[in-house]
This record gives structure tokens, sequence and C-alpha cells, in this order.
């Protein structure tokens, strides 16, 4: 079956400082990927669509500067958060979709301090 | 707008206790509706995928259903292992996106 790989699956940074999140594809080719962020006791939102060779579409209020999304390559994607502030504590989770199955990763745990 | 709404947002069950849960959604043109099964600190776990109305789909303990507006998850004789926090999330053809659920919460007590 798909299998999605992300991390790290906890990160603890500096504020100020930036963090990149890896989300791998392993043995699917994934034209589009997803990006959520997961607020305790809540469900999925939506932050980005990334497409592979094109810019990412962000969803309304998410800050582009801020949640860069690269996806470079068919199985990979990458956020990196950008100035990080304890407000972007969160729980970040990718998903690929293969072709009509939507494979999640098993998120990653930031923490700023 | 596309909205889902999932009920209830917790369950206690006794082990073996039946039960189901409900998702009931509003997309427009429905693509398919997922369901996915997340343990606390962990990514949603594929459970099924629901095309059309009348479908069902069985894994084990899970049984899935569709209507035009509902989708139900059943769980018969439920074990502790089920407990976790079930999604549901329909596919819009519009968007191409997962519109997701609050959540079921389950805790399945021995």
């Amino acid at each position: 079956g798909a299998v999605v790989s992300q991390h790290p699956s906890r990160v603890i940074c500096k504020s100020g400082t930036s963090v990149k999140i890896e989300c791998r594809s392993l043995d699917f080719q994934a034209t589009t990927m997803f990006w959520y962020r997961q607020f305790p006791k809540k469900s999925l939102m939506l932050m980005a669509t990334s497409n592979e060779g094109s810019k990412a579409t962000y969803e309304q209020g998410v800050e582009k500067d801020k949640f860069l999304i690269n996806h470079a390559s068919l199985t990979l994607s990458t956020l990196t958060v950008t100035s990080a502030h304890p407000e972007d504590s969160s729980f970040y989770i990718c998903s690929a979709r293969d072709p009509d199955r939507y494979t999640f990763g098993s998120g990653t745990r930031l923490t700023v301090v | 707008e596309d909205q889902v709404t999932q009920s209830p947002e917790a369950l206690r069950l006794q082990e073996g206790e039946s039960s189901s849960l409900n998702c009931s959604y509003t997309v427009s043109g429905l693509r398919g509706l997922f369901w996915y099964r997340q343990d606390p600190g962990k990514g949603p776990e594929f459970l099924f995928t629901l095309y059309s109305a009348g479908e069902e789909k069985e894994k084990e303990r899970l049984k899935a259903t569709l209507t035009k507006k509902e989708s139900f998850l059943h769980i018969t004789a439920p074990k502790p292992e089920d407990s976790a926090t079930y999604l549901c999330a329909p596919l819009s053809s519009n968007t191409g996106k997962l519109i997701f659920g609050q959540g079921t919460t389950l805790q399945v007590k021995p």
C-alpha cells in the first residue's frame, strides 16, 4: 500500500528560527501533496496544496511567506516554517494523493520556545 | 458551502457494545467519502473510501455505508484497541480537496 514518510516527528526550536519538515511518498509518485495543521482536539485544517514543479496554492488566511512549501520532485514536498513564533506551535501533517487514495504522514509536532 | 458534521463528538462504549458513528455532509460534487482513524499524536490512517449511495465496505469490526447525505461507520463488538478518533472526509470534485469533519472520539472500555 501507499506509504508517506514525514520527518521529523518532533522538533523544538527557538523563536525566530526556521524549521523544515519533509514529506516523502515512498512507493508511489505524488504530483499533488497537501499540508495540514491540527490544533489539540480539533480537526485537520488544510493549509496549502502543493503540485510538483509549480507554486503551492495556499488556503485563505495562511501566510505564504511564513509557511514556505516546495514540491521539487514527485516524491518530496517540504514545509518550512520561517521565523517561527510560539503561536506556530502545532501538529503539522502532510498527505499525498495516489491517485484517489489520500495517504497521510505520521505528523510533526512543532514546539517553538 | 461545503460542510461536514460528525456526531457524536465523543462516544464511550463497553467492550462488545456495538454502535454507529454519523457523518452528515453537504458537498457540491461529491467524488468520494473517506473514513480515517487517528490515534493521538499520529497522522490519520486510511480505512475506507465510498463512492456512491448504497455502497458498503467492511474491515474487521468496521462497516461503512453511504447515502446521498450521510455516511455511517458501524462498529460491531468493539475492542479496547478500537479506541481512537474517527474522521470522515468527503472529497469535493469541484476543489479536489478533502473536507474534514471534527471527528468522533471513541473510547472502548474493557
